[in-house]
């Protein structure tokens, strides 16, 4: 069974703060992704890497980076949170995708909450 | 700006009743994929349609890819309560790096 693990289910922080939010596979998958997600306006791809060291940006990168500095571990990082980046985080990886498409598995999301 | 348009946004029935969830775009998809989320939790896959014109069914899940592979749609029949949950349609437009432009997900409750 694929699992992705995310670091924590709930985070409060205050403005200005440093937040990172940690997500892990165990299934070897090349590519990971970070998304938010909010009520009507579904899940908004901010970051994605399909390898070690790279990343490409979503369609929200502003205010976010991300680290990938081994296969498995997938870091998002909010270098001083902002109380519109309240909101549900959701990490994700998937294989290369074949001619099928490729499934995406996620973690059980990061409810953030920045005051 | 949305590439996939997914409607509607709420849908609240009887337990029993049949629905339809549509999914739609003006860009052409190499696969269409289907999750399911319930609350506390990530999305989970359902189905992954492929072929333009493709039906997939999933016991009273019916889902089907349109033939120009722009547009799909889930259909439920005789809904459960246990069927209550977000329902994601995603696009894949054949990257290499498994990009999915998800919809905006219609919200699902079904009442005993």
């Amino acid at each position: 069974d694929v699992k992705v693990t995310q670091s924590s289910r709930y985070l409060v922080k205050r403005t200005g703060e440093k937040v990172f939010l940690e997500c892990v596979q165990d299934m070897d998958h090349e590519n990971m992704f970070w998304y938010r997600q909010d009520p009507g306006l579904g899940l908004r791809l901010i970051y994605f890497s399909y390898d070690v060291k790279m990343k490409e940006k979503g369609d929200i990168p502003e205010g976010y980076s991300v680290s990938r500095e081994k296969k498995e571990r997938f870091s998002l990082i909010l270098e001083s949170a902002s109380t519109n980046q309240t909101s549900m985080y959701l990490c994700a990886s998937s294989l290369i995708p074949g001619l099928a498409g490729t499934e995406q598995f996620f973690g059980p999301g990061t409810r953030l909450t920045v005051l | 700006t949305q590439l996939l348009e997914q409607s509607p946004q709420f849908l609240s029935i009887q337990e029993g009743e049949n629905l339809t969830v549509y999914c739609n775009s003006s860009s052409v998809f190499s696969s269409l994929q289907w999750y399911r989320q319930e609350p506390g939790e990530g999305p989970v896959l359902l189905v992954t349609v492929v072929t333009g014109g493709e039906v997939k069914k999933l016991k009273r899940l019916t889902f089907q890819f349109g033939d120009a592979r722009k547009d799909s749609s889930l259909h439920i029949t005789a809904a459960q309560p246990g069927d209550t949950g977000l329902y994601l349609c995603a696009g894949d437009r054949g990257s290499t790096l498994g990009r999915l432009y998800f919809g905006r997900g219609t919200q699902l409750t079904v009442w005993p």
